[in-house]
């Protein structure tokens, strides 16, 4: 049982360019989301999924995108990499909506600089 | 919005009690939870309290008192192993807001 996982697992990109990380999770979790960590700034929300077909808005959504055609992927795409999402990425998965008491399963972590 | 305030730092002795304290300002609440996160590691779920008092699983406890909008952590018998960063969140607002997390705790335990 692998639970959520994130490739790739290290990112250095340049201002401008674009890339996906990827999430997968083999728990047929609903819900799903994506979480960026930064120094003193904790665990901040991106986007999110309560389903396939199904995404919404979190605290940071800009310059980000999501999709989520299957139950089991939930890609986050940058679209032109900016030094301020320099930051670890991490995905999550829970059981139930993600709006009950459900714990969140994390993914091991996308670190990724942008120069 | 939700908004959580836990200290940035704490250091206790090995074998010793600390206690990781959370205080909270939702429009809604709907429980508090505790994740621990070593260094370069991924958050793991430690513990959720949806109703007032203690919630005990082995060395360690959570706490909730809804009236005082806060809750704490208790990790007793501290081993070097403890050493992470430990962080609140809270659902609020409604029933379907995500959960949100505080900036975290780090716990340094020193011999």
């Amino acid at each position: 049982n692998a639970g959520v996982t994130q490739t790739p697992k290290f990112q250095v990109l340049k201002t401008g360019q674009s890339m996906t990380l990827q999430c997968a999770q083999d728990m047929n979790h609903e819900y799903m989301s994506w979480y960026r960590q930064d120094p003193g700034m904790g665990l901040r929300l991106i986007h999110y999924s309560v389903g396939a077909g199904i995404t919404d808005q979190g605290e940071v959504p800009n310059g980000y995108n999501v999709s989520r055609s299957t139950t089991e992927d939930f890609p986050l795409r940058l679209l032109s990499a900016a030094p301020s999402q320099t930051s670890v990425y991490f995905c999550a998965s829970s059981y139930g909506s993600g709006f009950d008491n459900s714990p969140l399963h994390f993914g091991n972590g996308t670190r990724l600089t942008v120069t | 919005g939700q908004s959580l305030e836990q200290p940035s730092e704490v250091t206790a002795v090995e074998g010793a009690i600390v206690q990781i304290n959370c205080t909270y300002q939702t429009s809604g609440f709907y429980g508090l939870s505790w994740y621990q996160q070593h260094d370069g590691g991924a958050p793991t779920f430690l513990s959720y309290n949806g109703l007032d008092g203690l919630e005990e699983t082995g060395r360690f406890s959570s706490f909730l008192s809804r009236s005082d909008s806060y809750g704490y952590l208790l990790l007793q018998e501290l081993q070097m192993k403890d050493s992470a960063s430990y962080f609140c969140a809270v659902r609020g607002q409604t029933g379907n807001t995500p959960l949100v997390f505080g900036k975290g705790t780090r716990l340094s335990v020193i011999a």
